[in-house]
């Protein structure tokens, strides 16, 4: 399978605690997405890396929140000091743009990963 | 920001019956403008989009339209089935021209179930 993937799949901690997730996009995909999506909701932009480079950042992303990309591939959303607001599922998606256009192309996205903060 | 106006949901229809799904957004610059659908169980997937005015996006037996003038997409299909159940998002996607560049910006959802 050369989607793209998330792992944990689903991740249950205590208030408090840490956690970190990880995206694997399509490999020749240079744009990765982190959106967060609670009940009943759409998705929510959190971050965007083009390449390694972090280029956008949501005003939803607080300093608890933190995303790397190191080698433009792989990317890791980490989480610290869990809150239960935070429990939602969390979606990472790629695309491909070419040259400074990222419009118009299709974002793929992957299972997601549900945290639950108890 | 960009936002998204989606037709509150859920619908409930019958099979073979015409659907339409109502998205109005607003966004600085010229978006371009999906519908993504989620089936039960699975990840978010595209279902069509538009990067034009005027443009007619279409897949499955679903069509949407990219309406500058009333900043609107909403989908229709003229004969549901069961399959179809599933919830859909509206989304327009930022350009090089605006403030939300390359990101997308989803409506709530609209949970769609059709009946046999």
């Amino acid at each position: 399978d050369t989607g793209v993937s998330q792992n944990p799949r689903h991740k249950i901690t205590k208030r408090g605690q840490n956690v970190t997730f990880r995206c694997d996009p399509i490999s020749e995909h240079n744009r990765l997405y982190w959106y967060r999506q609670t009940l009943g909701q759409g998705p929510e932009f959190l971050t965007y890396f083009q390449n390694e480079a972090q280029l956008e950042k949501s005003r939803l992303l607080s300093d608890r929140f933190s995303a790397e990309r190191p080698k433009g591939s792989f990317s890791t959303l980490e989480i610290q000091r869990t809150e239960q607001g935070d429990s939602a599922m969390y979606l990472c998606a790629s695309s491909l743009a070419v040259g400074s256009s990222g419009s118009g192309r299709e974002q793929f996205f992957g299972p997601g990963t549900r945290l639950t903060v108890l | 920001g960009d936002s998204v106006t989606q037709m509150e949901g859920p619908v409930t229809l019958s099979e073979e019956a015409f659907l339409t799904i109502n998205c109005t957004y607003t966004a600085t610059g010229y978006p371009s403008l999906f519908w993504y659908v989620q089936y039960p169980g699975e990840g978010l997937q595209l279902l069509l989009k538009a990067t034009k005015a005027d443009d007619k996006g279409s897949n499955k037996g679903f069509e949407a339209t990219y309406r500058k003038e009333t900043t609107s997409f909403h989908l229709e299909k003229g004969s549901v089935q069961v399959s179809d159940s599933a919830v859909y998002f509206c989304a327009p996607q930022g350009n090089a021209g605006g403030t939300s560049y390359g990101k997308l910006t989803f409506g709530q959802g609209t949970i769609l179930t059709v009946h046999p």
